[in-house]
């Protein structure tokens, strides 16, 4: 059954580090997303990407945060300047989308622990 | 905006006893409605959906319907197992006008042997 894979598991660096978490979406899905979860709670929407650019953004996803799909497959979260707040679980998810029916498809998620 | 509202966790119930789980939202137009369930060290996966008013969702014994005059979709089983431990996610997709699903807050279930 075709999955969304995230790349890597985990990441441990050091607040002021770059960081880019990657994730291979299903491969005819149409929409994209990040969405990251803090201790395992409230699971918090960042970005959403269609036809190579983003859709919709939250608060959240300021001017240190991007998002591009660089080569058709892979889809990319970098943080630019990391702080300890962002230290959470960031979800990639897909949508097939030729209706929309909101329907994601989560990867299992990239850990970023910031010290 | 729209918003999900569930109620809070942890639920703890014993093998084989009825749950609930409630969940309701404020949306403007008509938007799709969601369980999502995360197992221990796992993403989120989707459970069941409703697209429209009136319509259930079901799935491995879960079910939820659709309720717009109370703008609600409560997620129900009718026994449960110890394999059923998990955080429950209520979820709105606005379909339409939009692409930002919003998630409830999460409801912790323990089932105990």
């Amino acid at each position: 059954e075709p999955e969304v894979t995230q790349t890597p598991s985990h990441q441990v660096t050091q607040m002021g580090q770059e960081v880019i978490l990657r994730c291979v979406p299903i491969s005819n899905h149409l929409y994209f997303y990040w969405y990251r979860q803090i201790l395992g709670q409230k699971v918090e929407f960042l970005v959403s990407f269609y036809n190579n650019e983003i859709s919709e953004k939250s608060e959240i996803f300021d001017d240190q945060f991007s998002v591009e799909r660089p080569d058709g497959s892979n889809f990319t979260l970098k943080i630019r300047s990391t702080k300890l707040e962002d230290s959470a679980m960031y979800f990639c998810a897909s949508e097939l989308g030729d209706t929309r029916t909101g329907e994601l498809f989560f990867g299992e998620g990239s850990r970023l622990t910031v010290l | 905006g729209n918003s999900v509202t569930q109620m809070e966790g942890p639920v703890t119930l014993s093998e084989e006893a009825f749950l609930t789980i409630n969940c309701t939202y404020t949306a403007t137009g008509y938007p799709s409605l969601f369980w999502y369930v995360q197992y221990p060290g796992e993403g989120l996966q989707l459970l069941l959906k409703a697209t429209k008013a009136d319509d259930k969702g079901s799935n491995k014994g879960f079910e939820a319907t659709y309720r717009k005059e109370t703008t609600s979709f409560h997620l129900e089983k009718g026994s449960v197992q110890v394999s059923d431990s998990a955080v429950y996610f209520c979820a709105l997709s606005p379909v339409t006008g939009g692409f930002k699903t919003i998630f409830g807050a999460g409801t912790r279930l323990f089932v105990k042997a």
